[in-house]
């Protein structure tokens, strides 16, 4: 069964736009859940992570993900987009000893 | 530190033929793992080891083989290629399970003829 969904294939922004990725996930009551980020030709970078605590988690690079249990989703938020944010990203969940990832969004920047 | 580095880093293989992926980390990380990444579908695991002698199966694991005889190394082979084992292949590790950051390697990219 899937564990996480990451509804949009694609997302194209213009810079300094807004920008929110979204995540649901159907595993766990309490779930650890991470943002990753993949640049053309490169392996994965750890935006952030949730683990318990304040749901609104702070992330590298001025991203943010709000948890939200009620809604099952893990939503990757950024106030103003640059052209270097152009990359794909991975929203993941830890299932037992495993780390299950999304099929990805792939962001794209406009001038 | 060098972190975690996969070699080699693009492999031609025909079907039928065996190879082994390398994957060392030089950070004392106890979970290591290794993931395939096939468009569209994110990344899933293949296998994982949780430390030196222990691994496990993950999500795909069907034509592929993992040891882990040391914390550092964790090799994946390929005993009979097939092309839908085309992909890219990423290592990864971390301190502590699945639980925390994991660092992946730059990866490898397989093609099977």
């Amino acid at each position: 069964a899937q564990s996480v969904t990451q509804p949009d294939i694609h997302i194209t922004v213009s810079e300094g736009a807004s920008l929110e990725l979204r995540c649901n996930y159907s595993y766990g009551a309490t779930p650890y859940l991470f943002w990753y980020v993949q640049s053309p030709g490169q392996g994965l970078q750890l935006l952030l992570k949730y683990f318990s605590g304040d749901t609104l988690v702070q992330g590298i690079k001025g991203f943010e993900a709000e948890f939200k249990r009620s809604q099952s989703s893990f939503n990757l938020r950024k106030p103003s987009v640059h052209w270097s944010d152009a990359a794909e990203y991975f929203c993941a969940v830890v299932r037992g000893n495993m780390l299950t990832f999304g099929g990805g969004t792939r962001l794209m920047v406009k001038p | 530190n060098a972190g975690v580095t996969q070699t080699p880093k693009f492999q031609v293989l025909k079907t039928g033929q065996s190879m082994t992926l390398q994957c060392a980390q030089d950070m004392n990380h106890e979970y290591m793992s290794w993931y395939r990444q096939d468009p569209g579908m994110g990344l899933r695991l293949i296998h994982y080891s949780v430390g030196a002698g222990i691994t496990d199966q993950g999500e795909v694991p069907n034509g592929y083989n993992v040891s882990r005889s040391t914390t550092e190394d964790f090799p994946l082979r390929l005993l009979s290629a097939a092309p839908s084992q085309t992909s890219v292949y990423f290592c990864a590790s971390s301190h502590d399970r699945g639980h925390e950051t994991q660092y992946f390697g730059p990866g490898t990219r397989l093609l099977v003829l």
